[in-house]
């Protein structure tokens, strides 16, 4: 099956720098990659997605990067602000099986 | 208002009471599914659904029943809890061109 890593599990810093948040898949037949951002007690939200026919895609402060060679993903937030503290999870779209599979999550901690 | 309504939110059982999950979204999605979220391991499917009557296993599903009589219903059902199956659990539906919707999450607690 598909293995999803996600890098770092925490990341911190200061109001109005940039984020980077790095995932690896392994199974070169997924095809959709979708962010989602979780808030403390709440459900995971889609941010934004990307499918493996496209290299990036922006929306306002938070961007994603896809390189299908090296099987890596990237999720950029600009201008960092305290609302974006939250977990983000990265995952991968298996369409061959219809299965999600989610990175471990990583901790975004925006100081003001 | 389009969304994924699952209940109850928190339930707290004892070993070997069978236990239903109800799952119910009201956008005409096709494609369903249940998740568990345990801390540092993510998101982790247990079973999925294609269509009515069309599921299939996801990545950890011993332990777990789902069944899809209705488009619109999805129930997750545990026939004898045990305490590895104290989680948060999530159900979720999808759009063919977009991610997964996400219900508000069940909080299941097993004595």
């Amino acid at each position: 099956g598909e293995n999803v890593e996600q890098h770092p599990s925490t990341l911190s810093v200061q109001e109005g720098d940039s984020a980077v948040i790095k995932c690896t898949y392994s199974d070169s037949a997924s095809n959709y990659f979708p962010w989602y951002k979780q808030e403390l007690g709440k459900r995971p939200q889609l941010i934004i997605d990307i499918r493996s026919n496209v290299g990036e895609k922006k929306d306002q402060r938070i961007a994603v990067t896809l390189n299908k060679t090296a099987k890596h993903f990237s999720l950029h937030i600009t201008e960092t602000q305290p609302e974006d503290s939250a977990v983000y999870f990265c995952a991968a779209f298996q369409g061959n099986f219809n299965k999600f599979y989610f990175g471990s999550g990583t901790k975004l901690n925006v100081k003001p | 208002e389009a969304q994924v309504t699952q209940n109850p939110r928190y339930l707290i059982t004892v070993t070997g009471k069978k236990l239903t999950v109800t799952c119910s979204q009201n956008m005409n999605h096709e494609y369903m599914s249940w998740y568990r979220q345990d801390p540092g391991l993510g998101l982790r499917q247990i079973y999925y659904s294609m269509n009515v009557e069309v599921t299939d296993k996801g990545d950890v599903p011993e332990g777990y029943k789902v069944s899809r009589k209705e488009k619109r219903n999805f129930p997750l059902i545990l026939e004898s809890p045990s305490p590895n199956q104290t989680s948060l659990y999530f159900c979720a539906s999808r759009d063919v061109s977009r991610g997964l919707t996400f219900g508000a999450g069940s909080r299941l607690t097993v004595l």
